[in-house]
């Protein structure tokens, strides 16, 4: 049973492109998280997505970032005109449900390494 | 707001010794408390989870944690250190409605030495 897949693992943008990383839930999960983590921090709490739906965006910066995750396909988290402060590993979480009802656990992929020139 | 502060962002021990990486929290209700492992460029690894009763939780790889609610702390022990468990440990604490947040601690990167 395959883990939680994000690709790419590293990816590199010039100042001003676009960033788009992909998160493939494990099987049967319907619950996506994104987290970010800065050098020297800790991991932050960015969105909470079930399929079509955001639930909790709270942690998402106000502009250039969007997630979706839609019916069909991997969770999509885009960072428009990206800048050097978004330099981050990006790291993708998922259960089965949510984690209070049944007490499960996020189970984290192995992130991406986002460097922006 | 629920926040999450670990002791020391570095820790050291010899191989064999004790290991005690320490963890507090605050919380307006009652936590689940969560210690994840990470090794170097690889996602996080859930080593154990406190929800709700036993206050003395094990983990995997020989780790346990215990919740002590009146000092706010779930601090994460190993009786004997292992050259593999060189790596960086992370408390995290649940919040939101459906517990869908997990708020980090700053991370405690353990060194083992041989």
């Amino acid at each position: 049973n395959a883990g939680v897949m994000q690709n790419p693992r590293h990816l590199v943008r010039r100042r001003g492109q676009e960033a788009r990383l992909r998160c493939s839930p494990m099987k049967g999960h319907s619950h996506v998280y994104w987290y970010r983590q800065l050098p020297e921090e800790g991991l932050k709490f960015m969105v909470y997505l079930q399929k079509e739906n955001i639930i909790d965006e709270s942690g998402m910066p106000k502009e250039r970032f969007s997630a979706e995750f839609p019916k069909e396909g991997p969770s999509i988290l885009r960072i428009q005109q990206v800048v050097r402060g978004d330099s981050a590993a990006y790291f993708c979480a998922s259960s089965p449900q949510a984690v209070l009802i049944t007490y499960n656990e996020q189970f984290f992929g192995p992130g991406t390494r986002l460097t922006v020139l | 707001a629920q926040s999450v502060t670990q002791l020391g962002s570095h820790v050291s021990v010899s191989e064999g010794a004790l290991v005690l990486l320490r963890c507090n929290y605050s919380s307006s209700v009652p936590p689940y408390l969560f210690w994840y492992v990470q090794y170097p460029n690889q996602g996080l690894q859930l080593l154990l989870k406190y929800t709700t009763g036993a206050t003395l939780v094990k983990g995997i790889n020989g780790f346990e944690a215990e919740f002590k609610k009146s000092e706010t702390s779930f601090h994460l022990t190993k009786p004997s250190a292992h050259m593999s468990d060189a790596a960086e440990y992370f408390c995290a604490v649940s919040v939101g409605e459906y517990g869908n947040k997990l708020v980090f601690g700053a991370g405690t990167i353990l060194r083992v030495k041989s």
